[in-house]
């Protein structure tokens, strides 16, 4: 069975950057697309962006110009990072594996809720 | 972007119920759709993609229908397990979008 853990800081200074990471486990990391998803506070979810385990990858517009998702297969990780984060960025942050054929998001981490303050 | 739209945003049903949540794209996506459920504190879990069909091991007592625009979650008898969040996700284009979720509660 897959599993994905996200880890990182939960609290981020205002205009600093938000650094998180999904380990993923019961699995390889080859051969998928990786996504990260967030969700802010009493809001829907937003699909930040995802990488195939190659390195390719696909942004959200939204977001585009203050993402960065990387992919690390020797250790069965990939990445997130957020720039210049503001309040509006305080969200439980999932990652999961999809993409897949038809675009579904077949495995997800339980979330890790990262607080921006001032 | 493809808005997509839940209703109700709550619902509240006992054990047994048949239970209905409605998804409405704001453009048409075919059947480009996928629904999840979600449990505070856990992960959310693939239910049903490409609008009908159920992920492996998840109970036939759930079911996806509908085309286009609008599309229906339909738990036909809830159980106590089912008591959670869930949210219907376009997949015809990116980026992809969710809707706003669905509570369904105890009555």
């Amino acid at each position: 069975q897959v599993q994905l853990q996200e880890s990182g800081p939960g609290l981020v200074k205002s205009s600093e950057t938000l650094s998180l990471t999904c380990t993923v486990s019961g699995g390889s990391i080859s051969s998928y697309y990786w996504s990260w998803i967030r969700q802010p506070p009493g809001k829907g979810l937003e699909w930040i962006g995802y990488i195939y385990y190659s390195g390719s990858t696909n942004y959200n517009p939204s977001l585009k110009s203050r993402v960065t998702i990387s992919v690390d297969t020797s250790k069965n990780q990939f990445s997130l990072r957020l720039t210049s984060v503001t309040a509006a960025d305080t969200a439980a942050y999932y990652c999961a594996r999809g993409p897949d054929s038809i675009n579904d998001l077949d495995y997800w981490g339980q979330g890790t809720l990262v607080t921006v303050s001032s | 972007d493809i808005q997509m739209t839940q209703s109700p945003s709550s619902v509240s049903a006992s054990v047994g119920d048949r239970v209905t949540i409605a998804c409405r794209a704001s453009q048409g996506i075919s059947s480009w759709l996928a629904w999840y459920q979600h449990k505070p504190g856990k992960a959310p879990k693939l239910l049903i993609y490409g609008t009908f069909s159920l992920q492996s091991g998840v109970p036939s007592r759930f079911s996806g229908s509908g085309s286009g625009t609008d599309f229906t979650l339909t738990i036909s008898s809830l159980q106590p397990e089912d008591f959670a969040t869930y949210f219907c996700q376009q997949t015809h284009s990116f980026p992809l979008t969710f809707g706003g979720g669905t509570k369904v509660e105890i009555k």
